[in-house]
Order: structure tokens, then C-alpha cells, then sequence
């Protein structure tokens, strides 16, 4: 049973550019989170996604936005990229409603974004 | 949301128990605690959940107060391997919704 899969697992991009990150979710899973990690700190929420649709939202710009699609995986898209937005982006799946009890967030082993 | 505080370092010697403490004074009475750890450069790992009994699964043991204001999980053997950073996370259940990290807990298992 494959995992969270994320991919690249490094990209490096200059100010300015966009760049598009991918997941695909645990099996089974039906709901893909994304965070954002700086050096140092702690994962922060960015938004979440369930039936294609963005359910919740951290405080983000709006440069980042996101998709899903009908086989459940995820994009996370960033636009004009600023050297703060360097950090690994990590993606996290669940279920949501088939879960009564719960809903786990497994992560993935993230993307490495560089910005220079 | 609830707060959380943990120690931000401790050392454990391989072989002995692990016991790292979270205070979570806070937290709401449908609201579950969750402990993930991040080894270095990894995406975190989920250990285990619970909302006021105590819990264990095949990787730790999580002890939580009757008042349910502070938890304790426990690596019962600790290894090399167990040295990541350990992240307390009171979250709503069934609820879908974000993870809040804090800074968590650094633990260095040493030989």
C-alpha cells in the first residue's frame, strides 16, 4: 500500500517565477492538506482540499492556490515566487466523512522549494 | 484553538523510556490530542491519537490526565532512531481541518 507521494522532491526557481508542486494521497484517502515549513519552525497550514473543492484556508496570499482532481490528488501552485517562499512543502492525506471518528493526517516526504 | 506547551530539548539514553510531556490546559472537551514526529528533513510521521483514556499502539503509549489538561507519551525503548522532534496537536475530531504545529519537543536518544 503506497504512501503520500509527493513530487519533485527539489525544485529550484528564480523571484518571479511559478511553480507547481504535486500529491497524490494515501490509498483509500480522500481529503489532501498542504503546509508549508521554513527552516526552523513547524509545519503551517496553507489549505485543504475535499470533493475538489478548497474546504479550509490558512493565512495565505492568494499567489498560493490549489486543485484537485476527481482521482483525489492535489496540485499546490504558488505565483511570483519571493525568496520567502523558500521552504519544504509538505502534502497530507485523510479521509473526511468516510471517517466518523477520526480523519489522520498522513504526511508525505515533501518538496524542497529554493527560491533565489 | 487549543495551546500547547513542551519542553523544547530532552535527552534520552537508548534503551531506557522516552517520557515527553504536553501541556494543553486549554484544550476543548471534543477536541482529540495527536503527537506526530518529524525526523530531520522528513515529513512528519503520525504516532498516535486520543481524547481521555490512555492509548497504545506499536510504536508508543499516550497517557493523558483525567482533567485532560496535560499528556505524556511514551517511547517505552528508545532507540538511535527515535531522535526527531516530537509535535503535541490538540485537533477536533471529525472535523476535517489543519494541524497546528508548535515548536515541539527535540528529542536526542545518545548511545
Amino acid at each position: 500500500d503506497a504512501g503520500v507521494t509527493q513530487s519533485p522532491t527539489h525544485l529550484i526557481k528564480t523571484r518571479g517565477q511559478q511553480v507547481t508542486l504535486r500529491c497524490s494521497p494515501k490509498s483509500g484517502h480522500d481529503t489532501v492538506s498542504w503546509y508549508q515549513q521554513a527552516l526552523g519552525q513547524g509545519p503551517q497550514f496553507i489549505f485543504q482540499y475535499y470533493e475538489e473543492e478548497e474546504r479550509q484556508r490558512g493565512n495565505f496570499p492568494d499567489r498560493f492556490s490549489g486543485h484537485q482532481f476527481p482521482n483525489y490528488s492535489s496540485e499546490l501552485n504558488v505565483n511570483a515566487l519571493l525568496l520567502g517562499d523558500s521552504a519544504l512543502y509538505l502534502c497530507a492525506s485523510s479521509f473526511f466523512f468516510r471517517d466518523r471518528v477520526t480523519d489522520t493526517q498522513y504526511f508525505g516526504p515533501g518538496t524542497r522549494l529554493t527560491v533565489l | 484553538d487549543a495551546k500547547t506547551t513542551q519542553p523544547p530539548s530532552m535527552d534520552c539514553a537508548e534503551g531506557r523510556a522516552a517520557n515527553l510531556p504536553c501541556n494543553h490546559s486549554t484544550i476543548s472537551g471534543n477536541e482529540y490530542v495527536y503527537w506526530y514526529r518529524q525526523i530531520h528533513s522528513q515529513g512528519p510521521q503520525y504516532i498516535i491519537h486520543g481524547l481521555k483514556n490512555n492509548e497504545t499502539n506499536e510504536m508508543a503509549s499516550l497517557i493523558i490526565t483525567e482533567d485532560r489538561k496535560s499528556s505524556t507519551l511514551i517511547l517505552p525503548h528508545a532507540t538511535l532512531r527515535d531522535t526527531a522532534v516530537y509535535y503535541c496537536i490538540p485537533k477536533l475530531y471529525n472535523q476535517g481541518g489543519k494541524l497546528i504545529f508548535g515548536q515541539g519537543t527535540e528529542l536526542s536518544v545518545k548511545p
